[in-house]
C-alpha cells in the first residue's frame, strides 16, 4: 500500500519564526490533505490539494505530485500554532486516508 | 452548519465487554468513515460507508463491525474488547465517496481496562 512519510518529525519554534513541514508518499494518489490536531484531540482541515499551491492567511501548501510531495509552510508562528501536523493521502481506490506519523510543531514566545 | 458530532466523548470499558460508538456526518454529506488513532501515531482507517453500504474496510480484526442508517448517520461496534482496543475513534464525512475531502469530528476516547 502506499506509504506516507513525513519529516521533521518534531520542530521547536520561536513565535515569529518560519517553518517547512515535507510529506513524502510512495505512489500516486487521487487527493491529499493536511490537518492540525490540536491537544484535545480535534483533527482540523487545513488544505485539500492534489496539485498546485494554496494559501489561507499565514499558511500555505504546494503538492508536487508528479514528484510525490507536498509542503506545509507556516510563517510568522504564533503559539497556537503549536501541536501535531498530519499529512493524508488517499488510497488508490479514494475510500480511505492514509496519514504519516505527523510532525510535532511547539512554538514557544 | 453543524460539524460531524460523535458520541460519547469519553468511555471505559472493561476487557471482554462490547461498545458501541455513534457518529453523525455534516448535513447533506453521504459518506462516514472511521478511524482508530493511538497514543503518538497517526489515525488509522477501520471502515468507510457511502449511501448505507461498505465501500472499504481496513486491516481491523471481524471483531470490529459498522452499519449506516438510511439518515447517513452510522454506529462502530467493537465486540470482546481488548487492553488494546484503547484509542481514540474518529469520525469522518465526506460529500461522496471516492477522495472526497474528509472532516472529522472531535472523537470517541475509549479506555479498556
Amino acid at each position: 500500500g502506499i506509504q506516507v512519510e513525513q519529516s521533521p518529525p518534531d520542530l521547536i519554534l520561536q513565535e515569529g519564526a518560519n517553518s517547512t513541514l515535507r510529506c513524502n508518499f510512495s505512489d500516486s494518489v487521487n487527493n491529499l490533505q493536511w490537518f492540525h490536531q490540536n491537544p484535545w484531540g480535534q483533527l482540523i482541515n487545513l488544505f485539500y490539494i492534489p496539485s498546485g499551491t494554496k494559501q489561507n492567511g499565514r499558511l500555505s501548501a504546494t503538492t508536487v505530485a508528479t514528484e510525490r510531495y507536498s509542503l506545509l509552510y507556516i510563517s510568522s508562528s504564533q503559539t497556537t500554532d503549536s501541536g501535531v501536523y498530519f499529512c493524508a493521502v488517499f488510497n488508490q481506490a479514494g475510500t480511505a486516508l492514509i496519514f504519516g506519523k505527523g510532525t510535532t510543531l511547539s512554538v514557544s514566545s | 452548519d453543524a460539524g460531524v458530532t460523535q458520541s460519547p466523548t469519553h468511555l471505559i470499558k472493561t476487557r471482554g465487554q462490547q461498545v458501541t460508538l455513534r457518529c453523525s456526518p455534516i448535513s447533506g454529506h453521504k459518506s462516514v468513515s472511521w478511524y482508530q488513532q493511538v497514543l503518538g501515531q497517526g489515525p488509522q482507517f477501520i471502515f468507510q460507508y457511502y449511501e448505507k453500504e461498505e465501500r472499504g474496510r481496513g486491516n481491523f480484526p471481524d471483531r470490529f463491525s459498522a452499519r449506516q442508517f438510511p439518515n447517513y448517520s452510522s454506529e462502530l461496534n467493537v465486540n470482546a474488547l481488548l487492553l488494546g482496543d484503547s484509542a481514540l475513534y474518529l469520525c469522518a464525512s465526506s460529500l461522496a465517496g471516492a477522495a472526497y475531502e474528509q472532516y472529522f469530528g472531535p472523537g470517541t476516547r475509549l479506555t479498556v481496562t
